[in-house]
């Protein structure tokens, strides 16, 4: 079963930052936090990984709390094309297995 | 560097009949995966290969499906027979190394069972 708890949807407006929440409050030491997502009859893409560090690459920025609890993708400028199903993984790394959750439902709107 | 491939892309077939997805993973992806995804729900791991050997199928409904990975490259995915419950998108991944985050996703094939 996924170890992560996120909001089944969510809007935004379009040049705003996005900022999609997960809790995962049993995660282990050992363990990441990856996201995904799914843009409609696509199969899912990675957009980031962290362990307990900030992390930002040119998709996305990954906010984790000090206690590991919780964590947050922020999506600096939404276009329509971010319009997806954003899922939220924890998983060691190397553990080589994706467990999907139901995800976040982002509508970005014009 | 081209992508995972599926076919077919759609498949409408009547109960109990068989049906067989393929996937072609990028090429040198030891570790190849099949997920089901059913309307509304996130993607399910069915089975799990790497190279040509099957790491983790405990998913897998054995009595109606089946997989293979020959030469440790191209996999089929087999459902027979077919139940109305199997309607599902079946997506197929692949990845280079042990890393969670090297999954590339293939566009799956929409199964239709009626």
């Amino acid at each position: 079963d996924a170890k992560t708890t996120q909001p089944p949807s969510m809007d935004c407006a379009e040049g705003r930052a996005a900022n999609l929440p997960c809790n995962h409050s049993t995660i282990s030491g050992n363990e990441y936090v990856y996201w995904y997502r799914q843009i409609h009859s696509q199969g899912p893409q990675y957009i980031i990984h962290g362990l307990k560090n900030n992390e930002t690459n040119e998709m996305a920025s990954l906010i984790i709390t000090e206690d590991r609890k919780s964590s947050t993708l922020i999506l600096p400028h939404a276009t329509l094309r971010d319009t997806a199903v954003y899922y939220c993984i924890v998983s060691a790394q190397g553990a080589q297995k994706l467990v999907f959750g139901q995800g976040t439902r982002l509508t970005i709107n014009p | 560097e081209a992508g995972v491939a599926q076919s077919p892309r759609y498949k409408i077939i009547e109960k109990r009949q068989s049906v067989a997805f393929w996937c072609n993973p990028i090429s040198g992806h030891a570790t190849l995966y099949w997920y089901q995804q059913i309307l509304g729900q996130g993607p399910k791991l069915l089975i799990q290969f790497q190279n040509n050997g099957v790491v983790d199928d405990s998913q897998l409904p054995k009595d109606r499906f089946s997989a293979e990975r020959l030469k440790g490259v191209d996999s089929t995915l087999k459902i027979q027979p077919a139940k109305l419950e199997d309607s599902a998108v079946y997506l197929c991944a692949s990845s280079l190394d042990l890393s969670n985050y090297g999954y590339t996703f293939g566009s799956g094939t929409r199964l239709t069972v009626v």
